[in-house]
C-alpha cells in the first residue's frame, strides 16, 4: 500500500458527461501528479500541483482541469467526455516540488470507461 | 520531445533465471531513471531508481545500470521468482519538469 488513495475505483459514464476522480496523497506529501495510462499511448503525465499551485503540465486536454485544495487532496475534472477517455486513471504524490528527481508514489487508479 | 524507448515489449523465463530489460533515451540532460513495477490492477511501484552520478546500483536481487554516452540504462533481475511477473517501466525525466515512461515490458516468470 504506498498510502495514496484514490476515489472511485470504477467509473461507468456516457459520452458527453462530465466526472470528478479524486485523490489523497501520502502524509507530509505536497505535491500530486496526475497520469492516464491507456493501451495505445502507456503511462502520460497530466499535471502537477505542489502545495495548491500548478507546477507542472504535460499532455493534458482543454476539456480537463485540476485543482489541488488546502488539505492537499486534488480532484481531476473530465469534461465532454469521449469514448477515447476511457483509460486508467493515476493519481501519484512526492515529498517536494521536483517529482522528476524524487520518488513518486502511486495510488490504485481510477478505471474510467466512457460508453 | 523526450523519447524513451524499452524493449522488450514481452519476456518469459524459467524461475530461476535471470531477466534483462532495457532502455534508451535521447534527451542527454536526463539526469534520473526509475523503474517501476505494476501488477494486475495496482498503481505502478517504485522498486529502484539511480542518478546519473553513478553507473550501476542494486538493492538485492535487482539492479540498475547506466550508460549515460550510450543513453540506456538497463534493469537486472536475477533468480527470478514467479512473484515477480509483472508489467516494468523504466521512464525519466526531461527538462520539461516531467518523467517520460518506457511503453512497458510484461515479465512472465514460470515455474
Amino acid at each position: 500500500d504506498s498510502g495514496v488513495t484514490q476515489t472511485p475505483k470504477h467509473l461507468i459514464t456516457a459520452t458527453g458527461q462530465r466526472v470528478t476522480l479524486r485523490c489523497s496523497p501520502r502524509s507530509g506529501d505536497l505535491s500530486v501528479y496526475w497520469y492516464q495510462q491507456s493501451l495505445d499511448q502507456g503511462l502520460q503525465f497530466l499535471i502537477q500541483y505542489y502545495n495548491g499551485e500548478e507546477r507542472a503540465k504535460g499532455n493534458i486536454l482543454e476539456r480537463f482541469s485540476a485543482q489541488q485544495f488546502p488539505d492537499l487532496h486534488s480532484e481531476l475534472n473530465l469534461s465532454s467526455l469521449e469514448l477515447g477517455d476511457s483509460a486508467l486513471y493515476f493519481c501519484a504524490s512526492s515529498v517536494g516540488s521536483s517529482g522528476t528527481k524524487e520518488t513518486q508514489y502511486f495510488g490504485p487508479g481510477t478505471r474510467l470507461l466512457v460508453l | 520531445g523526450e523519447n524513451v524507448e524499452q524493449h522488450p515489449s514481452t519476456l518469459s523465463v524459467q524461475e530461476g533465471d535471470s531477466a534483462v530489460i532495457k532502455c534508451t533515451y535521447s534527451d542527454s540532460a536526463s539526469n534520473y531513471f526509475p523503474w517501476y513495477k505494476q501488477e494486475l490492477g495496482k498503481g505502478p511501484q517504485l522498486i529502484i531508481d539511480i542518478r546519473s552520478n553513478v553507473g550501476e546500483k542494486k538493492d538485492q536481487r535487482i539492479a540498475v545500470t547506466l550508460n549515460k554516452t550510450a543513453k540506456h540504462f538497463s534493469l537486472h533481475i536475477t533468480e527470478t521468482q514467479p512473484e515477480d511477473s509483472a508489467v516494468y517501466f523504466c521512464a525519466t525525466n526531461t527538462g520539461f519538469q516531467k518523467l517520460v515512461f518506457g511503453t512497458g515490458t510484461r515479465l512472465l516468470v514460470s515455474p
